[in-house]
């Protein structure tokens, strides 16, 4: 099975500064979806990015964009000019082209200091 | 994307009891998903429903213990039943935003506590 790891449980980074958050995944497919989605303390996932894995070019949603690297298997989260707002658990997860189950990784915690 | 809703929102209950959860989605979809996330950790897929059909279950997830029903394209129901404390978690929701998506939309979940 496709694994999805996290490595930083805690996340801080001043407000209106920006924070990269780590996601490795292990796989032997070509063709998945790689995906961050948010989860406030009001419990809502909500999706952040997401990003095709045929694609090279590395996707953006305003302030939120991915380094994602195919060979080296990493899919990073970068948030721009971090506001209060973007305080969160943040989950990355997986997807394989042509199956519908997710793999998530076990979420980094981000605090966002005013 | 897909509107969801849930509930009951939380809940607790006792040993031994069932609980049963509603999922409703503002649009018609074909496949459902449950999940359960335990305190502190990430999301496991309980099982996929289908309208129409048996749910399918991931390991180490049974039907006498987490029957699902799916009576139309628009809702579910999962049940917990013969809770334990170690049932204790939030179980959410989810749909595919659409035939064409890759996207999964989430439920806000459903928090239960057994005592």
């Amino acid at each position: 099975a496709q694994t999805v790891t996290q490595s930083q449980p805690e996340m801080s980074v001043q407000e209106a500064e920006t924070v990269t958050l780590s996601c490795t995944y292990d796989t032997s497919e070509s063709d998945y979806y790689l995906f961050w989605y948010k989860q406030p303390p009001s419990r809502q996932m909500i999706l952040v990015i997401r990003q095709e894995a045929y694609k090279q070019q590395n996707a953006t949603e305003n302030r939120f964009s991915v380094n994602f690297q195919k060979a080296a298997k990493s899919f990073s989260l970068k948030i721009s000019d971090s506001q209060l707002g973007d305080a969160a658990m943040y989950f990355c997860a997986y997807r394989s082209a042509g199956r519908n189950q997710f793999y998530f990784g076990t979420g980094t915690s981000l605090t966002v200091i005013p | 994307s897909a509107v969801i809703s849930q509930k009951p929102s939380r809940d607790i209950c006792q040993r031994g009891t069932s609980l049963t959860i509603q999922c409703q989605v503002d649009s018609q979809v074909t496949m459902m998903f449950w999940y359960r996330q335990q305190p502190g950790q990430s999301l496991t897929l309980i099982a996929t429903a289908n309208q129409g059909s048996e749910a399918t279950y991931e390991s180490g997830f049974v039907i006498d213990k987490f029957p699902i029903s799916r009576p139309n394209l628009t809702f579910s129901t999962l049940t917990v039943s013969n809770m334990s404390p170690e049932d204790s978690s939030i179980y959410l929701c989810s749909v595919k935003g659409g035939p064409s998506t890759d996207t999964q939309y989430f439920g806000p979940g459903t928090r239960l506590t057994v005592l």
